[in-house]
């Protein structure tokens, strides 16, 4: 069975930063790419960012480049994104989800359950 | 960047009814690249459907979706309570990937 666990969210200060974390199991982590998506209070599904299965690769959506870092650590079957200068508007639900192949551009076949970031003063 | 553009924004109708949502893209998609989630009130999205057509390990055959270039539209044949949800579209052809606005389905 295939896991997908957040973790790392809370509230925190306009400008401070976080590191979310998504543990996998259930599946080879080493060969899947990984996405981060996030979802505003009420509001739609937003991309952020990706990784290759080997790290060689990243993307991110321009809302958030230069802000956000995306990473895995292979070997302890682990995927983090890191949150710099938070925004108000960075206020979501963050969920980690898997491809089921190497490649990134990939349907999204399983994700975690999410975990809430909310920035606020 | 392709926008995805879901229509209606909320569609109401019954048990046992049809269901038609659609998908637009700002440019040509390759019927590869472009799948359905579901969405329920405090849950994760769920994949449904895949390169266009395909089906979600899981998914029952009630749901199917077609299309092509700049029109994608997933229907559901009849409605089981269970399917009232927000649907998204999404294209992972390259990124940035996108998703539509969403259609919610909901009890009329």
């Amino acid at each position: 069975q295939v896991y997908l666990v957040e973790s790392g969210g809370g509230v925190v200060q306009p400008g401070k930063s976080l590191r979310l974390s998504c543990a996998a199991s259930g599946f080879t982590f080493s060969r899947s790419g990984m996405h981060w998506v996030r979802q505003a209070p009420g509001k739609g599904l937003e991309w952020v960012a990706c990784i290759y299965y080997d790290g060689s690769n990243k993307y991110y959506a321009d809302s958030v480049r230069g802000r956000f870092t995306i990473s895995r650590d292979n070997s302890n079957n682990m995927l983090y994104l890191q949150i710099n200068s938070l925004r108000v508007e960075d206020t979501a639900v963050y969920y980690c989800a898997k491809t089921p192949t190497y490649n990134v551009y990939n349907r999204f076949d399983y994700w975690g359950q999410g975990t809430l970031v909310t920035v606020s003063s | 960047e392709i926008v995805l553009t879901q229509s209606p924004g909320t569609l109401s109708l019954s048990p046992g009814e049809r269901a038609t949502l659609s998908c637009r893209a700002s440019q040509s998609v390759s019927t590869s690249f472009l799948g359905w989630y579901q969405q329920k009130p405090g849950q994760a999205p769920r994949l449904l459907i895949y390169a266009t057509s395909s089906r979600a390990s899981g998914i029952p055959d009630r749901f199917s979706g077609s299309g092509s270039g700049t029109e994608f539209t997933l229907t559901i044949s009849r409605l089981e309570p269970e399917d009232f949800a927000v649907y998204y579209c999404h294209h992972y052809n390259t990124a940035p990937l996108t998703f539509g606005g969403g259609t919610k389905v909901e009890i009329k």
